[in-house]
């Protein structure tokens, strides 16, 4: 089973609001990871999170804010974000078994709308 | 600068005929080489990855690396239009690289 799922699948939101997107695997990945797509563009990559401790931190704008409870959860926090902010929000784990060869699988997405 | 580039397309090919799908990357120190696909407003899906030089099939599907030439290619035989999608060649080192992505389409 290679199933990643977050939810929501869909969230629309003000500037001024603060939401939370999660994710979840069960398949023992000790490695996840948070990506923003944009139209017709490829996943960037924003948090990477090892052995649930963040490792990665793409230069990414504060108003997002990762959390890994446990190794099989993983939040993002938002608050006040910008219309700009408006993407596809990936999250995708890897098993780290091996250094340089962690395959990535994706969950569905949130497709997010900031107004 | 490290980078991974395909062909924008988008590649359009007949249903029955081989799709051909190019890469290269910049960085001679990665190590896996990764394809997804991906339709449109959903997420990436994990169709091959390749570690060694040579080909590795898998159904309709090879992916073939020349860490030499820095090139990595996907072919699709018999493609069908249920393959039409865009395709994204990833390559790892200590993080996942993403190409921007080749539309393929399929039509009958």
């Amino acid at each position: 089973d290679t199933e990643v799922t977050q939810t929501p699948k869909h969230l629309v939101m003000g500037m001024t609001n603060k939401k939370s997107l999660k994710c979840e695997q069960h398949m023992g990945h000790r490695a996840m990871y948070w990506y923003k797509q944009k139209a017709k563009k490829p996943p960037e990559l924003m948090f990477v999170y090892s052995y649930e401790k963040l490792s990665i931190n793409e230069s990414v704008p504060s108003r997002f804010s990762p959390e890994c409870p446990n190794s099989s959860l993983l939040n993002l926090h938002l608050h006040a974000l910008q219309p700009e902010d408006s993407a596809l929000y990936l999250c995708a784990s890897s098993p780290l078994k091996i250094q340089g060869r962690e395959t990535q699988y994706f969950g569905p997405g949130t497709r997010l709308l900031v107004l | 600068q490290k980078e991974v580039e395909q062909n924008s397309g988008p590649l359009s090919v007949p249903e029955g005929a081989i799709a051909s799908l190019n890469c290269t990357y910049s960085d001679r120190v990665s190590q896996s080489f990764f394809w997804y696909r991906q339709y449109s407003g959903k997420s990436p899906e994990l169709i091959m990855s390749i570690y060694s030089n040579g080909d590795k099939e898998d159904g309709r599907f090879t992916a073939q690396l020349n860490k030499a030439s820095q090139y990595v290619s996907l072919l699709i035989r018999d493609s069908q239009p249920s393959d039409s999608a865009t395709y994204l060649c990833a390559v790892s080192t200590d993080k996942l690289i993403f190409g921007t992505g080749t539309r393929l389409q399929v039509f009958p």
